[in-house]
């Protein structure tokens, strides 16, 4: 089956670092991956996308990367704030298909 | 949240009685979804709808059945609730106008609907 797989369910670190995320696809290439944000209580928000062609997008201090060798996307996070804590999950994208999403990522950052 | 407002917010229910969720959305979206999202789950698709009248089901359909008699109003209906379907409902949509569908259109979402079942 397909799968879109975040394999860490938290992740801590220290204010002024970067945060680094993964999401894992198997069994597809998934074409487009699309990110997202989501605070408690809320619902989530769109972040970036990018194409299984590019390597890199930037939004300010946020990246993701595509390895497509390694059937992987990395999200960034630069300069991390206390304000970026919340959970963050990767989708994958196909034509009209429905978006599957990972599990999510809750990420905290610590002033 | 672009527009898309869910209701009721907070929901308890008894186990077997019908529960109906709302969501309307102003921007004239063409597609919407319900999701529902659970601790080790994360969000899973129940039905979608991809024009009036059009749905389709979606990887935990069972339990659930949904009807769209106007672009603007997604209903999801449970039939006979049972405490397996308490969980944290969302609503998205997308305007449907891209070429290459989702793949470069973003989901708008609602703020959720928390259902607890009894």
């Amino acid at each position: 089956s397909q799968k879109i797989e975040q394999n860490s369910e938290a992740l801590n670190i220290q204010e002024g670092k970067t945060a680094t995320l993964t999401c894992n696809y198997t069994n597809y290439s998934p074409a487009y991956l699309q990110w997202y944000r989501q605070d408690p209580g809320r619902g989530p928000v769109f972040l970036l996308l990018i194409r299984e062609n590019e390597k890199e997008k930037r939004k300010e201090r946020l990246k993701v990367t595509f390895d497509t060798t390694l059937k992987q996307s990395l999200f960034h996070i630069t300069a991390s704030q206390p304000a970026d804590s919340a959970t963050y999950l990767c989708a994958r994208a196909s034509g009209n298909t429905p978006l599957v999403f990972g599990k999510g990522t809750r990420l905290s950052v610590i002033a | 949240d672009a527009g898309i407002t869910q209701s009721p917010r907070h929901k308890v229910t008894e186990t077997g009685t019908p529960v109906t969720l709302r969501c309307h959305q102003t921007e004239n979206h063409r597609y919407m979804y319900w999701y529902r999202q659970d601790p080790g789950h994360g969000l899973r698709l129940i039905h979608y709808s991809y024009g009036v009248k059009d749905t389709d089901k979606g990887e935990v359909s069972d339990g659930y059945s949904v009807s769209r008699s106007k672009t603007e109003d997604f209903l999801l209906t449970l039939e006979s609730a049972t405490s397996s379907q308490t969980s944290v409902y969302f609503c998205a949509a997308r305007p449907g106008t891209g070429v290459l569908g989702v793949t470069n259109e973003k989901l708008f979402f609602g703020s959720g609907t928390q259902l607890s079942v009894l």
